[in-house]
């Protein structure tokens, strides 16, 4: 199964887009990428998913290149409540316990 | 909303003894899972149920049992603990396979004396 790497942590100003990305390398046909957001004291809840170009919803985007080695996370205009730390998940469709979560990236946005 | 509740926020304990861990949720979810969360390392997961009775073993399966005798319950077991099982331990369920998101309950941290 794919192992995850995303940068430890990243500081970003109010009102900027973010963007964390997640490498896959060794990412399998029948793996979903899913990234999730913790804040302290809480388990984490669910941001977005996809298998392959772009997804949105109402609170970011999620790129997905062609070969699929990496998936990039974006946040558009983030405020003080978006610090949080958000990892990113590769799962595999078949398979009852095939997934892996990265080691989470620790986003600090400043006023 | 799906909630999933873990019975202790925070929990102390001995080395040896026998603790148990419980997670319930309440939206008939067919899949629960349990993790543990350590800094610098993110969730590896322990055990999977996909159904009552039924458990598959994570990447880290040693030191835990579980145990699912109700849908809606999915307990933790460590049979004998130790210090090196402090740690965040963090339940989620699931409606469905993969391309359904998991709801986490908000932790249990353990502390093994």
């Amino acid at each position: 199964l794919a192992k995850t790497t995303q940068p430890i942590s990243m500081d970003s100003y109010e009102g900027q887009e973010v963007n964390i990305t997640c490498s896959h390398n060794n990412i399998a046909t029948n793996d979903y990428i899913t990234w999730y957001q913790q804040f302290p004291s809480q388990g984490p809840r669910f941001i977005i998913q996809g298998y392959k170009t772009k997804v949105t919803n109402e609170v970011a985007s999620l790129f997905i290149p062609a070969d699929r080695k990496s998936s990039t996370l974006s946040l558009p205009r983030v405020s003080l409540s978006d610090t949080a730390v958000y990892y990113c998940l590769v799962e595999r469709r078949t398979g009852a316990n095939n997934l892996f979560f990265g080691t989470g990236t620790r986003l600090t946005v400043i006023p | 909303d799906v909630k999933v509740t873990q019975s202790s926020r925070y929990l102390v304990k001995r080395t040896g003894e026998k603790v148990f861990l419980e997670c319930v949720q309440d939206m008939d979810h067919e899949n629960m899972f349990w993790y543990r969360q350590d800094p610098g390392l993110g969730l590896r997961l322990i055990y999977f149920s996909y159904d009552v009775k039924m458990k598959e073993k994570g990447d880290i399966p040693e030191g835990y049992s579980v145990s699912r005798e109700k849908k809606e319950r999915f307990s933790l077991i460590l049979e004998s603990a130790s210090t090196n099982q402090t740690s965040m331990y963090l339940c989620a369920s699931r409606w469905g396979q993969v391309n359904q998101p998991q709801h986490f309950g908000d932790g249990t941290r353990l502390s093994i004396l």
